[in-house]
């Protein structure tokens, strides 16, 4: 059974600092991973999509790498912001017949100014 | 373009109660599944249907049910309502119902509230 953890479980971090956050997963079948922005009490909005044949996607300050083999996932935020507090959720999806993703508990961020 | 639309976006029922949540998908999107997330944890997955046709069922009593609509619309519907059903429901669109090139688009939930 595919199960996925994030650490930290949260983190504050002053303006202008990069940072790292962290997801693994013990099933390294995975199709894809996927990285999510969730701010309070509201949706998720898809930040990076990584197939299971990609090493690392870039978009503006984020960069996601993906290493299937060791399971794990890392998203790199550069020089945070504190509109980028928010939580963090990563999500893979294995084979099937389904496309659900199984997500992690997040990481929620908090961005000091 | 218009995103993932699902209305209400706050509802408030007592236990025992039926509730039905709608859902609108990215325009072409033909794959719609519904996620529960319960405060302080990530989503979990409750129906995926494409074409009309479940794909896919998670770890839920038969009081969830779901269906899809020709426009590829959705609802999702429960029934006797039980007080740990209080939760955010999300729905989340695909272009395809298979595994590959199957970003998920979300949207902003609906909080459900049991009393």
């Amino acid at each position: 059974k595919q199960e996925v953890t994030q650490i930290p479980a949260a983190l504050s971090v002053p303006e202008g600092e990069n940072l790292v956050l962290n997801c693994s997963f013990t099933d390294s079948a995975i199709y894809n991973l996927q990285w999510f922005r969730q701010d309070p009490g509201k949706g998720l909005t898809s930040l990076l999509l990584i197939q299971s044949s990609q090493r690392e996607q870039t978009s503006g300050r984020l960069n996601a790498s993906l290493d299937k083999s060791s399971g794990r996932s890392t998203l790199y935020i550069a020089a945070s912001q504190p509109g980028d507090s928010a939580t963090y959720l990563c999500a893979v999806q294995n084979g099937g017949a389904t496309n659900k993703l199984i997500f992690g508990t997040g990481t929620l961020l908090a961005v000091q100014p | 373009d218009a995103g993932v639309t699902q209305s209400p976006t706050h509802l408030i029922k007592t236990r025992g109660q039926h509730v039905t949540l709608r859902c609108s998908p990215i325009s072409g999107h033909k794959s719609v599944s519904w996620y529960q997330q319960v405060l302080g944890q990530g989503p979990q997955f409750i129906f995926q249907y494409y074409e009309k046709e479940e794909r896919g069922r998670g770890n839920f009593p038969d009081r969830f049910s779901a269906r899809q609509f020709p426009n590829y619309s959705s609802e999702l519907n429960v029934n006797a309502l039980l007080l740990g059903d209080s939760a955010l429901y999300l729905c989340a669109s695909s272009l395809l119902g298979q595994v590959l090139n199957t970003e998920a688009f979300f949207g902003q939930g609906t909080r459900l509230t049991v009393v």
